[in-house]
């Protein structure tokens, strides 16, 4: 069966510092993965989606970045972070014809 | 572009009530309809979801229509307990460039009161 992971948890970081996030998928090949920010009060918006390695779509000019090193990993970076970058992420994987659209557990980041 | 507009909350109801939370959509075509749940700490869970006009989905107690005449998909339940306070978010898929991004409403927290 298929799993998504995604880590850590809980992030508390310094503005002005570096962020990465991971996360990765098992059980399925060429998955399309995204990346979604629930700010504090608001609901979810698309921040990057990847049909393939080394292939990033941008939703919303922003601080972060995204990368797709393999098949099943994607990434989410920043190098300088702000207060705005606080809120709860989301990684997610659907296959290509979006039978299933499946959610990792999620990292809330407090940028302090 | 596709949006998703949900009843504004938080809704505060006693055990047992009647509860709908209203949904509507704006999109280009048909678009599968979902509803995801999140209890508190917790990542998004799908609840349910209907694919096409006319469909009904439903789980655990929880049922939405697809009504194409009214671009909705509101969400009920007969008889809620305790444990269903959540936030619960309608959403619609898009299609873009060789994938599918899920577009959310704002959510709505539900609180349910013994």
């Amino acid at each position: 069966s298929q799993t998504i992971h995604q880590w850590p948890a809980t992030l508390v970081q310094p503005v002005g510092s570096p962020l990465s996030l991971e996360c990765t998928v098992e059980g399925t090949s060429n998955p399309n993965l995204y990346w979604y920010r629930q700010a504090a009060g608001r609901g979810l918006q698309l921040l990057f989606y990847s049909v393939g390695i080394g292939q990033i779509s941008s939703e919303v000019p922003q601080n972060l970045s995204a990368s797709r090193p393999q098949d099943r990993q994607f990434i989410l970076s920043s190098k300088k972070l702000l207060l705005s970058d606080s809120g709860f992420y989301l990684c997610a994987w659907s296959d290509v014809g979006a039978r299933g659209y499946t959610f990792g557990s999620g990292t809330r980041l407090t940028v302090v | 572009g596709d949006s998703v507009t949900q009843m504004e909350g938080p809704v505060t109801l006693s055990e047992e009530a009647f509860l709908t939370i209203n949904c509507t959509y704006t999109a280009t075509g048909y678009p599968s309809l979902f509803w995801y749940v999140q209890y508190p700490g917790e990542g998004l869970q799908l609840l349910l979801k209907a694919t096409k006009a006319d469909d009904k989905g439903s789980n655990k107690g929880f049922e939405a229509t697809y009504r194409k005449e009214t671009t909705s998909f509101h969400l009920e339940k007969g008889s809620v307990q305790v444990s269903d306070s959540a936030v619960y978010f309608c959403a619609l898929v898009a299609s873009i460039q060789g994938a599918q991004k899920l577009v959310f409403g704002q959510g709505t927290r539900l609180t349910i009161n013994p």
